[in-house]
């Protein structure tokens, strides 16, 4: 059974930083690229960013560029999400997210697994 | 980027009825779109990838439909269990993978 638990959520002032992490299982983790989307409270969601199964592509969205950062450890199974410089705009439910295909091309498609969230709270 | 932009807002369905849920991409997307399904307080589940298939474990009265901008998922006999946010998402030109912003489905 696929399963996805993020942790890291919590409260942090505007300027801080936050790692989040996402452990995996039930899965082949390396082979998959993994993502991160965000849901605003009360609001759709949101792309943020994504790596390719051996962790050397990444992507992002246009805004965290240049202040989030994605990585993973295929040894132990765990997507990060680096966030510095937040902002209360990134005020979110952080999903951890599987991609459907297995890593061919570097970049997600879809995502058919998705974790329970982890809330990142920006605020003074 | 790609927009896409769902209608209606909210819908609300009488038990058995059937509802219709339209998704629109400001340029096309061919048929690399998906539907999830976000009940209250859980993650979103995916429902139909490539416009059209059913996911794994997706009852058969869920159908999508559409290709290029315009899609369409429909929800035959509507049950109570399928209250829920849906969300559309293109894969068709990236980055970044963008989303409606969802159609929330209502017993009537």
């Amino acid at each position: 059974e696929v399963q996805l638990l993020e942790s890291g959520g919590g409260l942090v002032q505007p300027g801080g930083s936050l790692r989040l992490s996402c452990a995996a299982s039930g899965f082949t983790f390396s082979i998959y690229v993994m993502s991160w989307v965000r849901q605003a409270p009360g609001k759709g969601l949101e792309w943020v960013s994504s790596v390719s199964g051996s962790g050397y592509t990444t992507y992002f969205a246009d805004s965290v560029k240049g202040r989030f950062t994605i990585s993973r450890d295929n040894s132990k199974n765990t997507l990060y999400l680096q966030m510095n410089s937040l902002r209360a705009d990134d005020t979110a439910v952080y999903y951890c997210a599987k991609d459907y295909y297995s890593d061919t091309s570097g970049h997600p498609y879809y995502f058919d697994y998705w974790g329970q969230g982890t809330l990142v709270t920006v605020s003074s | 980027e790609i927009v896409m932009t769902q209608s209606p807002a909210t819908l609300s369905v009488s038990p058995g009825e059937r509802a219709t849920l339209s998704c629109r991409a400001s340029q096309s997307v061919t048929s690399n779109l998906v539907w999830y399904q976000q009940k209250p307080g859980q993650a979103p589940r995916l429902l139909i990838y490539g416009a059209s298939t059913r996911a794994t474990g997706i009852p058969a009265r869920f159908s999508g439909s559409g290709s290029g901008t315009e899609f369409t998922l429909t929800i035959n006999t509507m049950q109570s269990e399928d209250i829920a946010i849906y969300y559309c998402q293109q894969y068709n030109n990236w980055p970044p993978w963008t989303f409606g912003q969802g159609t929330k489905v209502e017993i009537k």
